[in-house]
């Protein structure tokens, strides 16, 4: 089993759609959760960290359920320049130490 | 603020031949990592540094990689001998440490013919 899994996507949605997208994590011993943005040819770049409580930036949702060791994040009113690959990223403790583990990256389209 | 500076931006070279890359972190992070990105995956962890001292290396293929981070402050990645799986995106990353978010550099795009 992969250690950080993400909706195989690619998702094609409309301009004004709401999309989600889901994470799946392994480590139960996690402790911090981010989402970034990798635009094409590009470095990712982080979007938002995720919190427990839950938390919202603009038209950017984020969630965080421990118990099922899921993330997601919701874009409302979705723009054309949101198009892009969204990369779930999980801080895990292992022998080494913290390890920054990032998903496969889950790619959008928006459409006129 | 300055963000995380890599160099070169571009690199070809042939298979056997030996290649190296540079990054700066941001100033002040002491936790330094290279990651390496194949199209359409995410990012792989190579190496972790904190300051000076390596943290994980365990998916370094350690027969033809090396890094160093020698005063904890800039780093370099060399490959050598390249091989043709090693055509991928070499990413810098520095963070506060902790918990904290990573920021990436530009990254450098290694095309090996």
């Amino acid at each position: 089993r992969k250690e950080v899994e993400q909706d195989p996507g690619p998702f094609n949605v409309p301009e004004g759609a709401t999309v989600a997208f889901n994470c799946t994590y392994s480590n139960s011993a996690s402790q911090s959760f981010f989402w970034y943005r990798q635009d094409c040819r590009k470095e990712p770049k982080l979007l938002m960290s995720v919190y427990s409580s839950g938390n919202e930036d603009g038209r950017f949702t984020a969630q965080l359920n421990r118990a099922s060791q899921y993330i997601s994040l919701l874009i409302r009113d979705s723009k054309l320049s949101d198009s892009a690959t969204y990369l779930c990223v999980v801080n895990m403790r292992d022998n080494y130490g913290q390890n920054f583990v990032f998903g496969p990256g889950t790619r959008l389209s928006v459409l006129p | 603020e300055a963000g995380v500076a890599q160099s070169p931006r571009y690199k070809i070279i042939e298979k056997r031949q030996s290649v190296a890359f540079w990054c700066n972190p941001i100033s002040g992070h002491a936790t330094l990592y290279w990651y390496q990105q194949i199209l359409g995956q995410g990012p792989k962890l190579l190496i972790q540094f904190q300051n000076n001292g390596v943290v994980d290396d365990s998916q370094l293929p350690k027969d033809r990689f090396s890094a160093e981070r020698l005063k904890g402050v800039d780093s370099t990645l060399k490959i050598q001998p390249a091989k043709l799986e090693d055509s991928a995106v070499y990413l810098c990353a520095s963070s506060d440490g902790g918990n904290q978010p990573q920021h990436f550099g530009d990254g450098t795009r290694l095309s090996i013919l």
